[in-house]
């Protein structure tokens, strides 16, 4: 099993530029979910889906876009970057919520 | 909304020593509670969870953390640190009215002394 595969791991965009970070799973999971970590602020949840055709907002989801057509992919758009994007963000899924969330590697991005 | 405070963002032991690590939630009924390990450069692995069974949950690595419904805390404890012990650790607690998603402390970076 690969688990949740992102990519890329890493990326530098310009201000404005568009980018999708991609996100798989091959678990079967129903729960996928993106977070963005920044330094002491732990990591905060940008949208999330609890299965195929189902997404929702988490806390900081302004400025991306997601959507959610099969059950193992979750891709995390970017409509317009801007400096304050610059994190790291990961990717997460989970047979049902409870149990704990598996979490990809990541994917470091720079807004310049 | 839930939310979870980790007391300390840094917390330095001597190799052999007792790790403390603190976690309180916010909650009107009882969560699922989670404790992560992040590595440098690295994702995110479960440690242990809290999902309504026994209180004192052992984890991997000897980590264990104690459910306190009074206190609302979640404190991952082991009694002797070890140099690969080295990372930083988030609790997080499940919110069950967001589609199970998780709500984040803040983080603890542990470093261990020689």
């Amino acid at each position: 099993n690969a688990g949740v595969t992102q990519t890329p791991k890493f990326q530098v965009l310009k201000t404005g530029q568009s980018m999708t970070l991609q996100c798989a799973q091959d678990m079967n999971h129903e729960y996928m979910s993106w977070y963005r970590q920044d330094p002491g602020m732990g990591l905060r949840l940008i949208h999330y889906s609890v299965g195929a055709g189902i997404t929702d907002q988490g806390e900081v989801p302004n400025g991306y876009n997601v959507s959610r057509s099969t059950t193992e992919d979750f891709p995390l758009r970017l409509l317009s970057a801007a400096p304050s994007q610059t994190s790291v963000y990961f990717c997460a899924s989970s047979l049902t919520g409870f149990y704990g969330y598996t979490f990809g590697s990541g994917t470091r991005l720079t807004v310049v | 909304a839930q939310s979870v405070t980790q007391l300390g963002s840094h917390v330095s032991v001597s190799e052999g020593a007792l790790v403390l690590l603190r976690c309180n939630y916010s909650s009107s009924v009882p969560p699922y509670l989670f404790w992560y390990v992040q590595y440098p450069n690295q994702g995110l692995q479960l440690l242990l969870k809290y999902t309504s069974a026994a209180t004192l949950v052992k984890g991997i690595n000897g980590f264990e953390a104690e459910f306190k419904k009074s206190e609302t805390s979640f404190h991952l404890t082991k009694p002797s640190a070890h140099m690969s012990d080295a990372a930083e650790y988030f609790c997080a607690v499940s919110e069950r009215n967001a589609g199970n998603m998780l709500t984040f402390g803040g983080g603890t970076r542990l470093m261990v002394k020689p």
